[in-house]
């Protein structure tokens, strides 16, 4: 999996409580993204990031904040989780730009009860 | 708003037949890319064609590009059962930048 890992990969919260997910890479990539996947949308682009401290919004990205302090880390945040954001997220990659291939993580599966 | 539709949305074969998988996309793009996602799995990279090309071919992929109808299809050719997965085009959409925009998939099922 292209040297990207995501912890947890599995968590179960309440709504109300911040939940933060991390996204880990060894491949030294400029590009960082986070992603949600529900049935029937195929996958949402939530924020990413084009370099340490430079992120921007995404599709989605109401309820969720990012952090980029190291090339290898992004931390995606969601500030008070409510049920609508139970979904599996994934964190990407890419070294060029953002319009090349993307690289995925394994996934971490949320679940806001 | 998503960019690219597949279609069929789920899509069941016999081992041997081949598979075809279209999408449609609405703006200008500079690159189309295909992934493939096996179940409880991130996805994988299979193909990128460039604007300018109208075919490209990886192993038993073949994927076609056809900017004047904003339409691609990826073919397996020779499906095999470790083929069921599902299947997603992603357009780069000049007017969003450095993102990439996800069709909703369409899932390939293969029995053997």
């Amino acid at each position: 999996d292209a040297g990207i890992t995501q912890s947890p990969r599995h968590k179960v919260t309440e709504t109300g409580t911040p939940v933060t997910l991390r996204c880990h890479q060894t491949e030294n990539h400029r590009y960082m993204y986070w992603y949600r996947q529900d049935p029937g949308h195929g996958l949402r682009l939530i924020h990413y990031s084009y370099g340490v401290k430079d992120t921007d919004k995404g599709e989605v990205s109401d309820g969720y904040s990012v952090s980029r302090s190291k090339t290898e880390d992004f931390l995606l945040t969601l500030e008070s989780a409510t049920s609508s954001q139970t979904s599996v997220y994934f964190c990407a990659i890419s070294s060029r730009t953002g319009r090349e291939t993307q690289y995925f993580g394994p996934g971490t599966r949320l679940l806001v009860l | 708003s998503q960019q690219g539709e597949e279609d069929p949305q789920a899509l069941s074969i016999q081992e041997g037949e081949n598979a075809t998988m279209n999408c449609s996309y609405k703006t200008s793009i500079n690159n189309l890319q295909w992934y493939r996602q096996n179940s409880g799995r991130g996805l994988v990279h299979l193909i990128l064609i460039r604007s300018n090309e109208r075919e490209k071919h990886s192993g038993r992929l073949r994927v076609t590009l056809d900017t004047s109808k904003k339409s691609s299809s990826l073919l397996i050719t020779a499906s095999r059962a470790a083929d069921t997965a599902s299947y997603f085009c992603a357009t780069d959409d000049k007017e969003y930048g450095n993102k990439l925009v996800f069709g909703a998939g369409t899932i390939l099922r293969v029995k053997s």
